[in-house]
């Protein structure tokens, strides 16, 4: 068990940029899910999947926004034409039902759009 | 929609004593998760104790205890001999069954030695 992997870990573009971001579930975890967090806020969810299937999307998750499982195992997160009001923390988790849902996290990448 | 409020914005507590964080949440549902998670600064969000809202029991995790209240729908952790370590953000936050999980606004603790 290697953990939730995210790629890069830190990210800075000029606005009207596309960035794409990955993550790397647990193995075995059939859920992925996607979150945003702002500087000491709570993360806010923006979507989940369920092996390739995307399940549910937040009305936070703009049509700039776009997010793939392609084989139910890793998944990307497509920002385009970033704007300042971007920047933030993305975070990633997945996880699994046994013994009862558990969800991991990532350690996140933070964009910074200037 | 499902809302989670924690009202102690920041919180402090002095090095072994016990400190108790608060978190109210709002559904209509019978089952349902609620969990505690801690995010240090900068670091990645970490599980600290986690309630199957079906069992009456209140779950523990050595220094770390809730305090479960499905009527009230009141989830409070306590944090008992405290140390400096335990210096971090901690998120209250519900799931139902694997769906996303909606998150607190977050206490911050700092410990004092």
């Amino acid at each position: 068990d290697t953990g939730v992997s995210q790629d890069p870990r830190h990210k800075i573009t000029k606005r009207g940029q596309n960035v794409t971001f990955r993550c790397d579930p647990i193995s075995e975890h059939n859920r992925l899910y996607w979150y945003r967090q702002t500087l000491g806020q709570g993360p806010e969810f923006l979507t989940y999947f369920q092996n390739e299937a995307q399940l549910e999307k937040s009305r936070l998750l703009s049509d700039r926004f776009s997010a793939e499982r392609p084989k139910g195992s890793f998944s990307t997160l497509e920002i385009q034409r970033t704007e300042q009001g971007d920047s933030a923390m993305y975070l990633c988790a997945s996880s699994y039902r046994n013994r009862g849902w558990g969800y991991t996290f990532g350690s996140g990448t933070r964009l910074t759009v200037v | 929609a499902q809302t989670v409020t924690q009202s102690q914005p920041e919180m402090s507590v002095q090095e072994a004593e016990t400190v108790t964080l608060s978190c109210t949440y709002d559904t209509s549902e019978s089952d349902y998760y609620l969990f505690w998670y801690k995010q240090p600064p900068s670091r990645q969000m970490i599980l600290v104790i986690r309630q199957e809202a079906y069992k009456q029991q209140n779950a523990t995790e050595n220094r770390f205890s809730v305090n479960f209240q499905k009527a009230a729908k009141s989830f409070s952790l306590k944090i008992s001999d405290s140390q400096l370590g335990d210096a971090a953000m901690y998120f209250c936050a519900y799931s139902e069954a694997g769906n996303m999980l909606t998150f607190g606004g977050g206490t911050r603790l700092m410990v004092k030695p």
